[in-house]
């Protein structure tokens, strides 16, 4: 199960793009990139997945380069209710076992 | 429902009590997981179910942790003998299935207190 790394923290100010990148050097070629959200006293949420390139939903984008060993997570135009713990996952088409690591702690300033 | 759901949402056990954690997957759900989140870090595979058939449980801490899905759709997590070490969040997640393209589903928890 490829490992991933991402930064512990960040913090934005409402209305800015946010860029959350994640680094998964020993990526397998059947690996998918899953990102999750989590706020306080929640379970995690499903935020979006991608295998390569670009792919976006109405929350969010993610990007992923040709070598697929990082991911970023965009979030546009953050507003206070963004702030909570970002997952990144990398999970291997026909298991189960998601990895969740410590999470990026994102807090949106007013 | 339309979601997972976990009872109870918290628990408040003595040292030595038997506990047990109550989670109804989305209907039709064949997947559902387990998992353990400490304070300040992310969730912990515990077990893994395939409809009634229990594939994983690499991740339950010690024989004091029992799980189990009798009819493949509810399922309870059992911890004997608590102790203080145990206090956590018990997240429990369904999916359709496992794999590409499948999104997990997870309840609120239920925050455990060993006391």
């Amino acid at each position: 199960l490829a490992k991933t790394t991402q930064p512990i923290s960040m913090d934005s100010y409402e209305g800015q793009e946010v860029n959350i990148t994640c680094s998964h050097n020993n990526i397998a070629t059947n690996d998918y990139i899953t990102w999750y959200q989590q706020f306080p006293s929640q379970g995690p949420r499903f935020i979006i997945q991608g295998y390569k390139t670009k792919v976006t939903n109405e929350v969010a984008s993610l990007f992923i380069p040709a070598d697929r060993k990082s991911s970023t997570l965009s979030l546009p135009r953050v507003s206070l209710s963004d702030t909570a713990v970002y997952y990144c996952l990398v999970e291997t088409s026909g298991t189960y076992k998601y990895i969740f690591g410590t999470g990026t702690r994102l807090k949106v300033l007013a | 429902g339309a979601g997972v759901s976990q009872s109870p949402r918290y628990k408040v056990a003595k040292r030595g009590q038997d506990v047990a954690l109550r989670c109804d997957p989305i209907s039709g759900h064949v997947s559902l997981f387990w998992y353990q989140q400490a304070l300040g870090q992310g969730p912990e595979f515990l077990t893994y179910f395939q409809n009634e058939a229990q594939l994983d449980k690499s991740g339950l801490p010690s024989d004091r942790f029992f799980a189990e899905r009798p009819e493949g759709s509810v399922s309870t997590l059992k911890i004997q003998r608590t102790q203080q070490e145990d206090s956590a969040v018990y997240l429990c997640a369904s999916s359709l299935l496992s794999g590409e393209n499948t999104e997990a589903f997870f309840g609120q928890g239920t925050r455990l207190t060993v006391v």
